[in-house]
């Protein structure tokens, strides 16, 4: 799987659009961007992948970039309930018993 | 919704004691993962399971033994539970079939004493 680099950590205020980075210049053609949250004291959970066109779910919104270099992921309306730790992974969509790797992620601390 | 339980929330155990933490899943998905978290090392894989009775070691399964003996249920073993196995033990389940998003549970806070 790809590396990727993220912040180790961001503030955002509440209401405002969280928009997290996440660079993966190693990228692959048939890799995804996949990411995940975890807030303190759960498990992770899964947000949105997208391959190369921008995504958006009742979550959040994936916009990647036309070299497929890097990405962002955007909060639209962040919250206090959104803090918590985001990772971005890269990983072929069908990538069989492989496990997911997760790097030490982005620190969202939303703000009131 | 796909569920993932862990047996336990929080757990306290004594060293040397034998550990049992179970893992069950209600999706019939073949691939099941155990990870330890702990603070500035983020999530470290253990083992993990692709079907019954098969299991492959992670990047940390020293202390560490698995059971999978049936497909919904994933059993993570401490075989003599030490304090540098405190820590919070993640499982989780992902399908071979379709998407491949990975589910966890809440997981278990385990402390050894």
């Amino acid at each position: 799987d790809a590396k990727t680099t993220q912040p180790p950590s961001m503030d955002c205020a509440e209401g405002r659009a969280a928009n997290l980075p996440c660079n993966h210049s190693t990228i692959s053609g048939n890799e995804y961007v996949y990411w995940y949250r975890q807030i303190h004291s759960q498990g992770p959970q899964y947000i949105i992948h997208g391959l190369k066109n921008n995504e958006t779910n009742e979550m959040a919104s994936l916009i990647i970039t036309e070299d497929r270099k890097s990405s962002t992921l955007i909060l639209p309306h962040a919250t206090l309930r959104d803090t918590a730790v985001y990772y971005c992974i890269v990983r072929p969509r069908y990538s069989g018993n492989t496990p997911l790797v997760f790097g030490k992620g982005t620190r969202l601390s939303v703000i009131a | 919704d796909v569920k993932v339980t862990q047996s336990s929330r929080y757990l306290v155990k004594r060293t040397g004691e034998k550990v049992f933490l179970e893992c069950v899943q209600d999706m019939d998905h073949e691939n099941m993962f155990w990870y330890r978290q702990d603070p500035g090392l983020g999530l470290r894989l253990i083992y993990f399971s692709y079907d019954v009775k098969m299991k492959e070691k992670g990047d940390i399964p020293e202390g560490y033994s698995v059971s999978r003996e049936k497909k919904e249920r994933f059993s993570l073993i401490l075989e003599s539970a030490s304090t540098n196995q405190t820590s919070m033990y993640l499982c989780a389940s992902r399908s071979l079939q379709g998407a491949t998003e990975a589910f966890f549970g809440q997981g278990t806070r385990l402390t050894v004493v």
